[in-house]
C-alpha cells in the first residue's frame, strides 16, 4: 500500500456509459495528478491539480472531466468514452519536488 | 525544451550479470532525477533519486544511479540482476518550466532477466 488508493481496481464500461474513477491519498501531499498509460506508449500527463486548483490541462478530451473536491481526493469522470480510451489509469500525488510523486496502483479500464 | 530520454526500448541480461538501464536529460535548471519501477498492473512504485550530493545514489532492491553531469546521463545500475528484477523502468526529471514542480517520464524500459 504507497498511502494513494485508486478505485476501483477494475472497470469494464460501455461507449454510452457514465462512471467514476476515485484517487484518495491522506498523505497530506498538495498535488495531485491523473495520468494515461497505454500498452507499448509513454506515460501520458492528463491533469494536473495543486492545492484544488486545475493546473495543466494536457488537451484531453471533454468526455474526460476531473474533480478535485479537496487536496484528498481526484475524480475522474467518463461519459462517452471510445475503445481506444482502454487504458491504466494512474493518479499520483506529491507534496515537494524532492520526493518525487506517490502513485496508486492503477485502475484497468476497458471500453467495449 | 526539458525531455528526458531512455534510449532502449528492452534490456535483456541474465541472472547474476550486471544491468544497466540508460536514461540522458536535458533541463533548464538543476536536475533533480528519478528513477520507478513499474510491476504488470500495478502502479509506479520509488527506486532512487538524485537532487544533489554524490554522484552515485543508492535505492531500493540494491539499485544504484550514477548521476554524470558532463553527459547528461542518470544510469540505472544493479550489480547482479534477479528474474524478480523484470519489469518496467522509468526515469524522470523535474520540470523546471512547471511552477507545480511536475515531472518529464521516460518512454520506459522493459528489462527482462533470464534464469
Amino acid at each position: 500500500e504507497t498511502g494513494v488508493t485508486q478505485t476501483p481496481r477494475h472497470l469494464v464500461m460501455g461507449m454510452t456509459n457514465k462512471k467514476s474513477l476515485k484517487c484518495e491519498q491522506h498523505l497530506g501531499h498538495n498535488a495531485m495528478y491523473w495520468y494515461k498509460q497505454s500498452a507499448k506508449k509513454p506515460l501520458e500527463l492528463m491533469f494536473v491539480y495543486n492545492f484544488k486548483e486545475q493546473t495543466e490541462n494536457n488537451s484531453v478530451p471533454s468526455r474526460f472531466s476531473p474533480e478535485c473536491p479537496n487536496s484528498s481526493h481526484l475524480f475522474l469522470h467518463l461519459h462517452t468514452l471510445q475503445p481506444e480510451d482502454s487504458a491504466l489509469y494512474l493518479c499520483a500525488s506529491s507534496q515537494d519536488w524532492t520526493v518525487g510523486y506517490t502513485f496508486g496502483s492503477g485502475t484497468r479500464l476497458t471500453v467495449v | 525544451a526539458q525531455s528526458v530520454a531512455q534510449p532502449e526500448d528492452q534490456v535483456n541480461v541474465a541472472e547474476g550479470n550486471p544491468l544497466t538501464v540508460k536514461c540522458t536529460y536535458s533541463v533548464s535548471g538543476n536536475p533533480y532525477l528519478f528513477w520507478y519501477v513499474q510491476y504488470p498492473n500495478r502502479g509506479l512504485q520509488f527506486l532512487l533519486k538524485y537532487i544533489t550530493g554524490d554522484n552515485l545514489v543508492k535505492g531500493s532492491y540494491g539499485f544504484e544511479a550514477e548521476f554524470n553531469k558532463s553527459q547528461t546521463s542518470f544510469h540505472l545500475k544493479k550489480p547482479s540482476a534477479l528474474v524478480s528484477d523484470s519489469a518496467l523502468y522509468f526515469c524522470a526529471v523535474r520540470d523546471w518550466e512547471n511552477q507545480g514542480g511536475k515531472l518529464i517520464f521516460g518512454q520506459g524500459t522493459e528489462l527482462s532477466v533470464k534464469p
